[in-house]
Order: C-alpha cells, then sequence, then structure tokens
C-alpha cells in the first residue's frame, strides 16, 4: 500500500528561525494535504498541492510539491511560539468507491522564545 | 457550524469492557474517517465509509473492533473487549467530495485508556 515518510521526526528551533520538514511518498500522489496539530490537540487542515511543481504560501508558511508529485516540503520563515506542534503530510489516494488519506509521521517543531 | 462531534472526550475502562465511540460528522459531508493514534504508529486509518456505505475496513485491528454508521449523521466504533494496547486517541473525520479541495475535518478525538 502506499507509505508516506516524513523527516525530521523532531525539529527544536530557536524563535526566529526558519523550519523545514519534507514529505516523500512510496508512489506518485494525485495530490497531498498538509495539516498541524497542536499539543492535546487533533489535525487541522492548512493546505492542499494537485500540480506538478506547484507552491502556495500562506503567510510565512511555504509548501511546495515535487515534480515528480512522490514527494513536499513544508517551510516555516521566521518561526513564531504559535507555530508549536506537529506537522504532518498527507496523501490523497483516491480509489474507484471514494479515497483515503495516508498520514506521514509527523514533524514534531519545538520554538524557543 | 459546531464541527466534528465526538464522544465521550476521555474513557477509562477496564480491560475486557465493551467500548462505545461516537461521531456526529458535518452536516452534508459524504465521507467518515476512524483514525486511530499513538505515539509508536502515529495515525492509522480504521475504517472509512462513503455516503454511509463502509468502504475499506482493513484497517480495524481485529474483530474486537467494528464500526457502524446507520445513518448520515451518527456513527460508533466499539472495541468488545477492549484490551490495554487499545489505549490511544481515536479521531472522527469527515470530508465534503472526498477530501479534495476542502481536506479532511476532525473531531476533537476520544481518548481510551484500558487498564
Amino acid at each position: 500500500g502506499q507509505q508516506v515518510m516524513q523527516i525530521p521526526q523532531y525539529q527544536h528551533v530557536q524563535e526566529g528561525e526558519d523550519f523545514t520538514t519534507y514529505c516523500n511518498s512510496s508512489t506518485t500522489l494525485s495530490n497531498i494535504q498538509w495539516y498541524k496539530q497542536r499539543p492535546g490537540g487533533h489535525p487541522v487542515f492548512l493546505i492542499q498541492l494537485v500540480k506538478s511543481g506547484e507552491v502556495k504560501k500562506q503567510k510565512r508558511l511555504t509548501f511546495q510539491f515535487g515534480e515528480a508529485k512522490k514527494n513536499s516540503s513544508l517551510h516555516i520563515t521566521a518561526t513564531q511560539t504559535t507555530d508549536v506542534g506537529t506537522y504532518f503530510c498527507a496523501g490523497l489516494q483516491r480509489e474507484t468507491s471514494g479515497s483515503r488519506l495516508t498520514f506521514g509521521e509527523g514533524t514534531q517543531l519545538t520554538v524557543n522564545p | 457550524d459546531a464541527g466534528v462531534i465526538q464522544s465521550p472526550r476521555h474513557e477509562v475502562t477496564e480491560m475486557g469492557q465493551e467500548v462505545t465511540l461516537r461521531c456526529k460528522p458535518i452536516s452534508g459531508h459524504n465521507s467518515l474517517f476512524w483514525y486511530r493514534q499513538t505515539m509508536m504508529r502515529g495515525l492509522e486509518l480504521l475504517i472509512y465509509f462513503n455516503n454511509n456505505v463502509p468502504i475499506d475496513d482493513s484497517g480495524m485491528p481485529e474483530d474486537r473492533f467494528s464500526a457502524k454508521m446507520p445513518n448520515a449523521s451518527f456513527s460508533t466504533l466499539k472495541i468488545q473487549p477492549s484490551e490495554p494496547r487499545d489505549s490511544a486517541v481515536y479521531f472522527c473525520a469527515s470530508s465534503l467530495r472526498g477530501g479534495v479541495a476542502y481536506g479532511y475535518t476532525f473531531g476533537s478525538g476520544t481518548r481510551l485508556t484500558v487498564v
């Protein structure tokens, strides 16, 4: 089945530093989604990427989808303490009867003030 | 919109007892998913429904787990009998159009502890 891998597993940064997490799939993805889970919370949808080579920005967050549609990255510029949480990528797998997400292991980000 | 509503938020039960987790998806969403989250295994898809019909239950650990969706506004996940290794956070999520474009909306989860 589809496997989605993320690195690093943990990242500790000082406030103001940049942060990047990488996501790789064993198969070509129709699209990829990113979620953020705050400590003690639930995953919250951030964005979806569909096109090969696509780049999307949300304020200090930049999301990229690889040309081969098998990898993706999330980059945060000048981290803030509010960025703390676990960031998950998830590959959307379409099937004849529906579709489902396969989540990566997540990257846990801590930001030291 | 109240979002995806799960109950209970916390459940502590003794090994061997039956546990029922409940979920109310967002009105109008036609897909519903049950995920389990643990430190060791991350977010695992247990089962998902499309238009109230179970599509794929290959993630259900074993026969002790069962899930139902009797109508578009309610789903249950039952564990009988429960075991300590079932301790985890169980999330229900719903989506519109299979999650394309709008992603999944997760509930707040049920933290299950089996002692």
